[in-house]
């Protein structure tokens, strides 16, 4: 079966320039997270769906990071006027509501110029 | 949540046993451990998840001693495309909405 999918798998963007980045999780998963993963290091949380609600945002860096799914399927995380320090891997992971076991995807990296 | 402490790097050759070994101090009463591993380019894949004794796998065993104050993962007869970083992680798992805290994790070189 399909895993958890993300686009685009590379992206460059210039200094200021906003950007969305898209996940599809694995069906019929309830429960959707974003991580960011800086070079060198493990995933840090970025913010939790639980459907289309979006229960924990205790991890996005600032108000230019804007995370939605608004169908409880597809997600979107949009950085707004990005930075150099935003360049990282974002990754995102589905889970069953009821399961631990988070599956992710192959992330998307984003180089900001 | 718990800090977990594990080696920046390891070294092996092919066929042999891994262990890597996680410390976890202050590791709480409803707290698992749960270990992933990640290829570059790839997030990060669940390997094994325990809460105290042994538990093993298709790919691998985790060693929990009485005090749960450490852990091993335990990779039997390496190959080369087990060079990976592992993570060792440390929470309480009471359903979903559990975010995971990664620390540095331990790079694996595996070589013939």
């Amino acid at each position: 079966g399909a895993g958890v999918s993300q686009s685009p798998r590379y992206k460059v963007a210039k200094r200021g320039q906003d950007v969305a980045l898209r996940c599809d999780p694995i069906s019929g998963h309830v429960s959707l997270f974003w991580y960011q993963q800086a070079l060198g290091q493990g995933p840090e949380f970025l913010t939790y769906f639980q459907n289309e609600a979006q229960l924990d945002k205790s991890g996005l860096p600032s108000d230019r990071f804007f995370a939605e799914r608004p169908e409880g399927s597809v997600s979107t995380l949009k950085i707004q006027r990005t930075q150099q320090e935003d360049s990282a891997v974002y990754l995102c992971a589905s889970s069953l509501v009821k399961q631990e076991t988070q599956y992710f995807g192959p992330g998307t990296r984003l180089l900001v110029l | 949540l718990a800090k977990t402490t594990q080696p920046i790097s390891m070294d092996s050759y092919e066929g042999q046993e891994v262990n890597i070994t996680c410390s976890h101090n202050n590791i709480a009463t409803n707290d698992y451990i749960t270990w992933y591993q990640q290829f570059p380019s790839q997030g990060p894949r669940f390997i094994i998840q325990g809460y105290k004794t042994k538990v093993t796998n298709e790919v691998a065993s985790l060693f929990i001693p009485a005090d749960r104050k450490s852990s091993t993962l335990s990779l039997p007869r390496v190959s080369l495309s087990d060079t990976a970083v592992y993570y060792c992680l440390v929470g309480a798992f009471t359903g979903g909405g559990n975010k995971l805290t990664f620390g540095t994790g331990t790079q694996l070189k595996v070589e013939l």
